[in-house]
């Protein structure tokens, strides 16, 4: 079946760096968008960063442009999101998810996430 | 940056209609998509480019749009129902994504 199985998270000192990756299996990956979106303990969804089918637009929120870059493997099946200089405000549940064959189509299968902590 | 308004909450009685909202100066141009989601589980996706609804997602749950507002409804709103609603939508140039701030939806 459709499924995406995130990784990578954990807790990490401000400043450092951090690699997410997430598995996608059950579906053409190399045929959808793929989206991280986050979540900080009792907030709301905040999208993070898409990515295009063929990897040829990345597009990133205000908030971690010039410090996150996501990318994707396609022959391995995998969607990455490498952190760095990172920050106690990212810490969170962070989810990949299946996107479209466009980047603004709506993200119809999420993984459970991973948790990053960022703290001292 | 670009912003989606939605209320904090909303609250309905079971069976009655539930109407929730979703502002953005750019929805007349862009889609909007909506998630559901419940306590500790990943969002689901409810409604998709503003009235669709995905495989599997029950007939009470509908979408529709006018102007700069989209507007999520639940006809005949069961306690399973109960779950924050986010809506999802791109601004005018279709490079930078948002999520409204959500909506908890109560079944009294």
């Amino acid at each position: 079946q459709v499924q995406l199985v995130e990784s990578g998270g954990g807790v990490v000192q401000p400043g450092r760096s951090l690699r997410l990756s997430c598995a996608a299996s059950g579906f053409i990956f190399r045929s959808y968008g793929m989206h991280w979106v986050r979540q900080a303990p009792g907030k709301g969804l905040e999208w993070v960063a898409v990515i295009s089918y063929d990897g040829s637009d990345k597009y990133y929120a205000d908030s971690v442009k010039g410090r996150f870059t996501i990318s994707r493997d396609n022959s391995k099946h995998t969607l990455y999101l490498q952190m760095n200089s990172l920050r106690v405000e990212d810490t969170a549940v962070y989810y990949c998810a299946k996107g479209g064959s466009g980047v603004l189509d709506g993200m119809d299968v999420w993984g459970q996430g991973t948790t990053v902590t960022v703290s001292s | 940056s670009y912003e989606l308004t939605q209320p904090p909450s909303v609250s309905v009685s079971p069976g009655q209609t539930a109407r929730i909202t979703c502002s953005g100066d750019a929805l007349p141009k862009q889609y909007a998509h909506w998630y559901q989601q419940k306590p500790g589980q990943a969002p689901v996706l409810v409604i998709y480019k503003d009235s669709e609804r995905p495989s599997g997602i029950p007939e009470r749950f509908s979408g529709s749009s006018s102007g700069t507002t989209v507007t999520l409804t639940i006809s005949g709103v069961q306690a399973a129902d109960e779950a924050d609603y986010y809506c999802h939508s791109a601004d005018s140039s279709g490079t930078y994504l948002v999520f409204g701030g959500g909506t908890r939806l109560t079944v009294l």
